[in-house]
C-alpha cells in the first residue's frame, strides 16, 4: 500500500532563512511522482514542485527545491530565503505515473514565517 | 495557464436538500478530474476520479449514490451532494490533470455548510 508521512505538524522559521519540510513515502511502484503543494488560509492548493522517481537530479523551482533521496524514500521540501507569504500549510503527495495518476496526501505541515 | 475554477465558492443548504458543485478547467482540456474532501485542519481525502464520458471511480467508503459525479465534457465535472446532512459539511476541492503533465491543478474549493 502507498503511504505518505509528514512528521512535522508545525514549523517556525525566521524570515530570510531556509527551512526544510520532511516527507517520507512508501510504495511498491517503480514509477511514481512526488509533489509538494502549498495551501494558504484561503484554501486553494498551489502546486510548488514535482520530482519523478526516475529523475536523477533534484527538482528546483525558484526558491523551492526538493531533496530527493530514493533509497531512503524521502522527498523533503527546502524553501530558501523564507518570506512572510510562505506561511501556509504544506502537503506532500505521491502519485503513480502510470494509470490514473491519483494522489495520496500526507497530513501536512503548517509553516509559520516570523518577521 | 492551467486554471481550474469551482462554483460556488461557498454554499449553505438545509438538511435534506441537494447541492451541485461545478469544476471547470478554464484554459486546458482535463484528461481526468478528481474530487477531494477536506475536514478542518486535516489532509485531503480523495473521493472519486472521473474521466469525460465515463462513470466515476469512487474510493472505498465513499457513497456513490450520495455523491453523484458527472463529467460532461473535457472541461466540466460536477459533484452533487444528494440529501445533504450536517455531517456532509466540509471543504470540497476538485482538481484536474492534463495530458503530458503529472501534476494536478486544483480549484479554489467549495465550502459546504449543511444546517
Amino acid at each position: 500500500a502507498q503511504k505518505i508521512t509528514q512528521t512535522q505538524p508545525g514549523m517556525f522559521v525566521q524570515e530570510k532563512e531556509a527551512v526544510t519540510l520532511d516527507c517520507t513515502y512508501d510504495t511498491s511502484d517503480q514509477s511514481y511522482g512526488l509533489f509538494w503543494y502549498k495551501q494558504p488560509s484561503s484554501g486553494e492548493m498551489i502546486f510548488l514542485i514535482y520530482q519523478g522517481s526516475y529523475d536523477e537530479q533534484n527538482a528546483t523551482e525558484g526558491r523551492y527545491s526538493l531533496n530527493f533521496q530514493k533509497a531512503r524514500k524521502s522527498a523533503n521540501l527546502v524553501i530558501s530565503a523564507s518570506q512572510l507569504g510562505d506561511s501556509a500549510m504544506y502537503f506532500c503527495a505521491m502519485g503513480s505515473t502510470s494509470g490514473t495518476y491519483k494522489y495520496i496526501f500526507g497530513t501536512g505541515t503548517r509553516l509559520k514565517v516570523l518577521a | 495557464g492551467a486554471v481550474v475554477s469551482q462554483h460556488p465558492s461557498w454554499v449553505i443548504c438545509k438538511s435534506g436538500t441537494s447541492v451541485k458543485i461545478e469544476c471547470r478547467s478554464l484554459d486546458f482540456q482535463a484528461t481526468t478530474m478528481f474530487w477531494y474532501r477536506q475536514f478542518p485542519k486535516q489532509s485531503l481525502m480523495l473521493m472519486a476520479t472521473s474521466n469525460e464520458g465515463s462513470k466515476a471511480t469512487y474510493e472505498q467508503g465513499v457513497e456513490k449514490d450520495k455523491f453523484l459525479i458527472n463529467h460532461a465534457s473535457l472541461t466540466l465535472s460536477t459533484l452533487t451532494v444528494t440529501s445533504a446532512h450536517p455531517e456532509d459539511s466540509s471543504f470540497y476541492i476538485c482538481s484536474a490533470d492534463t495530458s503530458g503533465r503529472y501534476e494536478q491543478y486544483f480549484g479554489p474549493g467549495t465550502r459546504l455548510t449543511v444546517t
